[in-house]
């Protein structure tokens, strides 16, 4: 079985440009997480999306915006980029949004720079 | 809040030897632990996880992490290191009390594991 798809892998962006970035969680999953990882740093929780409801959404400015579709594939959005942006965004998803007992799977990141 | 720390940033271990990597967490009630393991370039891959029962966990690649309550700790270990062990190692907590707030992941800073021949 495929695991969690993200595209695209690599991204060049401007500063002030808006990014999106997308996510097919694993057959079944309903639930999509994403995560930010500077480099040399753990990942940091932007949003958790479960039925197409944002669930969970971690301490990042209104640039970032996330959506989950019907098929619970997902999109995240970044606005009037920063530099400190720079960033891998992981995704990652799970059976279900009910509680921590749901093991997260991640796909291999989008690896954005700004210029 | 919640939060986990991985006190070593870097450990270099000579193949064939054991390793251990250290996690504390700090959370109210029983946690949700997971140990997830990055290799350069890709996403993290779940090694292993500790939901209740027995503390003393196996996970995938000869990996081990025992739970200790009295020391809020999640240490992983390996009785004998491969090369292709060298990667970067993630602490993670989840939150177990709020069902409606999801699974939300806090990561430590991660352990950098180099390998030498």
């Amino acid at each position: 079985d495929a695991g969690v798809t993200q595209s695209p892998t690599h991204l060049i962006k401007t500063r002030g440009q808006q990014v999106t970035l997308r996510c097919s969680p694993i057959s079944g999953h309903k639930s999509v997480s994403w995560y930010q990882q500077v480099l040399g740093q753990g990942p940091q929780f932007i949003f958790q999306y479960y039925e197409k409801e944002e669930r969970g959404r971690g301490n990042f400015p209104d640039r970032f915006s996330a959506r989950q579709f019907p098929n619970y594939s997902s999109e995240l959005n970044v606005n009037a980029l920063l530099l400190g942006d720079s960033a891998l965004y992981l995704c990652a998803s799970s059976l279900g949004g009910t509680g921590g007992d749901q093991p997260q799977h991640f796909g291999d990141g989008t690896r954005l720079s700004i210029l | 809040a919640q939060s986990v720390t991985q006190p070593d940033i870097h450990i270099t271990v000579s193949e064939g030897a054991s390793l251990e990597l250290r996690c504390n967490y700090s959370y109210g009630a029983t946690p949700y632990l997971f140990w997830y393991v990055q290799s350069p370039g890709q996403g993290l891959q779940l090694l292993l996880k500790y939901f209740s029962g027995d503390t003393l966990v196996q996970g995938i690649k000869g990996f081990e992490a025992e739970f200790k309550r009295s020391q809020s700790s999640f240490n992983l270990r390996k009785p004998s290191v491969h090369w292709s062990d060298a990667a970067e190692y993630f602490c993670a907590v989840a939150q177990t009390w709020i069902k409606a707030a999801g699974n939300k992941l806090t990561f430590g800073g991660g352990t950098r594991v180099l390998v030498k021949p």
